[in-house]
């Protein structure tokens, strides 16, 4: 069965550097997205990215977050500067279409540890 | 807004007995209603969606899930419960975006 693959699996960093994570969607897939997972609490929406941009984001996706497709395979979220509280378990997922009624698909994850 | 309410942190449940997981949502229009299960480690897996048709849906695992659109509820049933089904189950609604509740451990005792 197709996966969504992500990577690191665990990342620690210290704060103020720059973090990327990676994901690889499942192949015809054509929506995308990133969710996080701060410990304990709930799964958030932080941002959707189709044909090449941003779709929607949220109110955590700052101008310290950035969302890039460098090569028609990777979908990748940085963030530029990193936070104490952006210590969290980040999740791609994607989806074959985009209304709301489409299952998503999500990695395994990558946690992020900021010290 | 869209939102989901999952009110209990833990569900408590012996194996072979019935199980309930509970679920409200707030949304203008029809919801699409999502119930997805978390593993130690692992990343979400979808288990059954309510997009429209009978308020009855089964999913994998053998769960099922009742839309009750009076009550604004979607809980998540099964009839006998495993120790394997132990997990993190959220709910989760979608109109332009998927947005989750706070998750609800299940857990089930031998």
């Amino acid at each position: 069965e197709p996966e969504v693959t992500q990577t690191p699996s665990h990342q620690v960093t210290q704060m103020g550097q720059e973090v990327i994570l990676r994901c690889v969607p499942i192949s015809n897939h054509l929506y995308f997205y990133w969710y996080r997972q701060i410990l304990g609490q709930k799964v958030e929406f932080l941002v959707s990215f189709y044909n090449n941009e941003i779709s929607e984001k949220s109110e955590i996706f700052d101008d310290q977050f950035s969302v890039e497709r460098p090569d028609g395979s990777n979908f990748t979220l940085k963030i530029r500067s990193t936070k104490l509280e952006d210590s969290a378990m980040y999740f791609c997922a994607s989806s074959f279409q985009g209304d709301g009624a489409n299952v998503l698909t999500f990695g395994a994850g990558s946690r992020l540890t900021v010290l | 807004a869209q939102s989901v309410a999952q009110p209990e942190d833990q569900v408590n449940v012996a194996e072979g007995n019935p199980l309930t997981v509970k679920c409200t949502y707030s949304v203008s229009g029809n919801p699409y209603l999502f119930w997805y299960v978390q593993y130690p480690n692992r990343g979400l897996q979808f288990l059954l969606k309510y997009i429209t048709g009978d308020n009855l849906v089964k999913g994998s695992y053998g769960f099922e899930a009742e839309f009750n659109k009076s009550q604004t509820s979607f809980h998540l049933k099964k009839p006998s419960a495993l120790v394997s089904d132990s997990a993190l189950y959220f709910c989760a609604v979608s109109r332009d975006k998927l947005i989750f509740g706070t998750g609800t451990r299940l857990q089930v005792f031998p």
